[in-house]
């Protein structure tokens, strides 16, 4: 167990409409990674939340945003879902010092799967 | 941008042989190095990670893994697989100063046969 927690664990979607996905943090870490991890690939960040700010985005349309809280759980947003959409999604909590911490250890939950019909 | 390569997707051992995974990654400055395994139905875990120092790291459940700067690799290996090393391995990296901002490879699916 890394105490990181997401939920639900399944969600069925059509095309079009929007998801919230959340996650809660591991006791002390104030930063929250999403991933989204496609069918047969590897999980692709999708962006970092470090105090409630976002910290840096990967590739992904603004469609997918979040949010961070105060007490550092976190919640992923995605309007105008589409089928490709479709993957697990992963969230990851760590411990960052003055926003960069290089020596930066994640620790997953199991992560929600979300299918688009 | 960064990448990161995982030459064998599919890998089929039998108990006690010896594990080599490939991973090569693309990115010119100082990285930060992992390697994941998901066992079916369970989340990542960290096997092993490299931030600085000695190149070859040991991790947990006799994994080990080597960093040639030279060459842009960090394998994976362990010298004598069992059955409940089936799972699927991820090598990823990040940029030492985008921490948490990782960069994976498209795993390798490991298949130790009894």
């Amino acid at each position: 167990e890394t105490g990181v927690t997401q939920s639900p664990t399944h969600l069925i979607k059509t095309r079009g409409q929007q998801v919230t996905l959340r996650c809660s943090s591991q006791s002390g870490h104030n930063t929250v990674s999403w991933y989204q991890q496609a069918l047969g690939q590897g999980p692709q960040f999708i962006f970092q939340y470090y105090r409630e700010e976002e910290n840096g985005r990967g590739n992904f349309p603004p469609r997918f945003s979040g949010l961070q809280f105060p007490n550092y759980s976190s919640e992923l947003n995605v309007n105008a879902l589409e089928l490709d959409d479709s993957a697990l999604y992963l969230c990851a909590s760590s411990l960052l010092a003055g926003g960069i911490g290089p020596k930066n250890i994640q620790y997953f939950g199991a992560g929600t799967r979300l299918s688009v019909l | 941008a960064q990448s990161v390569s995982q030459h064998n997707h599919h890998v089929i051992l039998s108990e006690a042989a010896s594990l080599e995974l490939g991973c090569n990654y693309s990115y010119g400055g100082t990285v930060n190095l992992f390697w994941y395994v998901q066992y079916p139905g369970q989340h990542l875990q960290l096997l092993l990670k490299y931030f600085s120092g000695d190149p070859l790291v040991k991790g947990i459940k006799g994994f080990e893994a080597e960093f040639i700067k030279s060459k842009f690799s960090f394998n994976l290996r362990k010298p004598s697989v069992q059955w409940s090393d089936t799972a699927e391995y991820f090598c990823a990296v990040n940029a030492n100063t985008n921490a948490g901002k990782s960069t994976f490879g498209d795993g390798t699916t490991l298949t130790v046969k009894p």
